[in-house]
């Protein structure tokens, strides 16, 4: 089974600035895949990174990564140099290595970006 | 290359009445998963479909069903409708759905409001 908990149901940051939304996440399952999707308010989900739990290495996409910590099950997503597109629902999920096409999100983060 | 399209994209249904939802994915793409989303609930994983086949299944009553195509559009039902299951249900394309080096694909969604 698996659980994925988002702390902060809102946040919010300037435009420039840098944010972390914060995820925790519990799992069985020893080989597991954690991800970050944003949903603007057109509701078309979109992938933002993806991390594979067997690598110690945080990923990183242009102004986004992460910070996997997997001891903790912690896996925090910071955006840096923050702009007006990046206001959106962010869902942090995660998949294990044998389920199929399940993905199991968080209840997610409203971001807000001000000018 | 087109996104994953579905249809309809909004849909209103009175209790008691059956509805079915249409996904057509990106070409190529062999998986298809839904997913109900509701503010109480969050995001929840319905089922997936790979090849006409059902290979992972959420924990929705039978009430909910899908179905996969040969052209791998697929359809998913849902009977005798109860108040609750209005929701945005989203669908998901992947060339696999061995989400450890996939990637889902999400659709618009179609919103379903049950008077």
């Amino acid at each position: 089974a698996q659980t994925v908990t988002q702390s902060q149901p809102e946040m919010s940051v300037q435009e420039a600035e840098t944010v972390t939304l914060s995820c925790t996440y519990d799992t069985s399952e020893s080989d597991y895949y954690l991800f970050w999707y944003k949903q603007p308010p057109s509701r078309q989900m979109i992938l933002v990174i993806r991390q594979e739990a067997y690598k110690q290495q945080n990923a990183t996409e242009n102004r986004f990564s992460v910070n996997f910590q997997k001891a903790a099950k912690s896996f925090s997503l910071k955006i840096s140099d923050s702009q007006l597109g990046d206001a959106a629902m962010y869902f942090c999920a995660t998949a294990g290595g044998t389920s199929y096409g399940k993905l199991t999100f968080g209840q997610g983060t409203i971001l807000t970006v001000h000018p | 290359k087109a996104g994953v399209t579905q249809t309809p994209r909004y849909l209103i249904k009175t209790r008691g009445q059956q509805v079915t939802l249409s996904c057509s994915p990106i070409s190529g793409h062999r998986s298809v998963s839904w997913y109900q989303q509701t503010p109480g609930q969050g995001l929840q994983f319905l089922f997936e479909y790979f090849s006409e086949t059902q290979r992972n299944k959420g924990n929705f009553p039978g009430r909910f069903s899908g179905r996969q195509f040969s052209n791998s559009r697929s359809e998913m039902n849902v009977s005798t409708l109860e108040l609750g299951d209005s929701a945005l249900y989203l669908c998901a394309s992947s060339f696999t759905a061995r989400l450890a080096a996939d990637t889902q694909y999400f659709g618009p969604g179609t919103r379903l409001t049950v008077l």
